[in-house]
């Protein structure tokens, strides 16, 4: 089946450590996205890719990295300069942008702070 | 940044009754999308519906569009304790040359037996 797969499903960070949420995709989609979910809140953009090797930042994309090697692989790595990171990340892509398709998400990874 | 704001925040509501969820946006729209997120899961598309359409049927899902009041509505028809969920709309938004959603803050759906 088609789908995007999000690992690991939970993450544990120490103080200081990078670490990187892998995001994976075989619908053969264009574009990738990395959200952020905090505690009865919306979702909030950290990077795009609309094509390999092309990435923006979204709105909060300070203390995120990214990288788009393969058309289908997304990976997002939280770096030590992001001060608050525990969340739910989220994954997701789409055929082309917004404006005529939706978004196909993956599961999530929760992230937390020890 | 351009995002829709649900109402209400949080809906209880007995199973085979109807659910209403409203959503306003701020700027025009080529479209608005809703979505469903099970508790600790990821969002499912449910519906899109494009600037110039005014309602959209989708199975139990009947979503309306008002561009000139910016807002939209969900309805979901004789509820089921499996349609327990919280309920986000989403606009698309320009960004350097491509659209992407911009998510509101969701609609808690709680429906019981």
């Amino acid at each position: 089946d088609g789908g995007i797969t999000q690992s690991p499903k939970y993450l544990f960070r120490k103080e200081g450590q990078n670490v990187t949420l892998s995001c994976e995709q075989n619908l053969n989609h264009d574009a990738m996205y990395w959200y952020r979910q905090d505690p009865g809140q919306g979702l909030r953009l950290i990077y795009y890719s609309q094509i390999v090797n092309d990435f923006q930042k979204g709105d909060i994309a300070e203390g995120y990295s990214v990288s788009r090697e393969k058309k289908e692989s997304f990976p997002l790595t939280v770096t030590s300069a992001q001060k608050n990171p525990t969340a739910f990340y989220l994954c997701a892509s789409s055929v082309g942008g917004a404006i005529n398709y939706g978004y196909t998400f993956g599961s999530g990874t929760r992230l937390t702070v020890v | 940044s351009q995002q829709g704001e649900e109402d209400p925040q949080a809906l209880s509501i007995q199973e085979g009754e109807n659910a209403t969820m409203n959503c306003s946006y701020k700027t025009s729209i080529n479209n608005l999308q809703w979505y469903r997120q099970n508790s600790g899961r990821g969002l499912v598309h449910l519906i899109l519906i494009r600037s110039n359409e005014r309602e959209k049927h989708s199975g139990r899902l009947r979503v309306t569009l008002d561009t000139s009041k910016k807002s939209s509505s969900l309805l979901i028809t004789a509820s089921r304790a499996a349609d327990t969920a919280s309920y986000f709309c989403a606009t698309d938004a320009w960004n350097t040359g491509f659209q992407k959603l911009v998510f509101g803050t969701g609609t808690r759906l709680l429906v019981s037996p």
